[in-house]
């Protein structure tokens, strides 16, 4: 079974500070995805990353996908708390597509 | 853009009833997809849809859980009898073409069952 292991799996930081969450794996993937869930409410797509060493940056939020391809990380800068969420990586399979999800990282801003 | 709905919101049932939960997923959208996420985990994949007929079912809890797609559009996802482990956010998600390599899904609220 390939998994996909994120750490921390919880995180409370105070406002302002930088963090970075890391989503790691011994399985090569085609690509690989980042949401974020709020509190009763489904996941929503963050950002999509495809290319080995590719980094994607959205406003406060830079998210990296390892040269292999087994792994990705999520920096956050200046965090606020509308940054407080449930934080998934699910990578994508060459062969049939489908999503295998991290068990994500909650994380809380604290004002 | 309407996004994915599903019904009822919550849920509470005692254990041994039965229950359903609606699905309609974005307009157009090929594959259709009901996971389970109990607190503190990451979705866990129940059941894929690729217009009405089923992609993926392995982790379906066949002897309990049903769902359907008839017309390859809204679904319905049914537990019966429930069990006390069956309490979890059901989520269900939409993409617009799996087969064609459209893996981004679009999740609904999710209904959230609580069995007494």
């Amino acid at each position: 079974t390939q998994l996909l292991e994120q750490s921390p799996q919880f995180l409370s930081i105070q406002e302002g500070e930088n963090l970075t969450v890391y989503c790691n794996s011994s399985s090569v993937f085609s690509s690989l995805q980042w949401y974020r869930q709020e509190p009763g409410e489904g996941p929503v797509l963050l950002v999509t990353v495809v290319t080995g060493g590719e980094v994607k940056k959205l406003k406060r939020l830079t998210f990296q996908f390892g040269d292999a391809r087994k792994d990705s990380s999520l920096h956050i800068t200046a965090a606020q708390p509308g940054d407080t969420g449930l934080y998934l990586c699910a990578g994508a399979r060459d062969s049939n597509y489908q999503l295998i999800w991290g068990a994500g990282t909650k994380l809380i801003i604290k004002p | 853009e309407a996004g994915v709905a599903q019904s009822p919101r919550y849920k509470i049932i005692e254990k041994r009833q039965s229950v359903a939960f609606w699905c309609n997923p974005i307009s157009g959208h090929a594959t259709l997809y009901w996971y389970q996420q109990i607190l503190g985990q990451g979705p866990k994949l129940l059941i894929q849809f690729q217009n009405n007929g089923v992609v993926d079912d392995s982790q379906l809890p066949k002897d309990r859980f049903s769902a359907e797609r008839l017309k390859g559009v809204d679904s319905t996802l049914k537990i019966q009898p429930a069990k006390l482990e069956d309490s979890a956010v059901y989520l269900c998600a939409s993409s617009l073409d799996w087969g064609l390599g459209e893996e981004t899904q679009y999740f609904g609220p999710g209904t959230r069952l609580l069995v007494l």
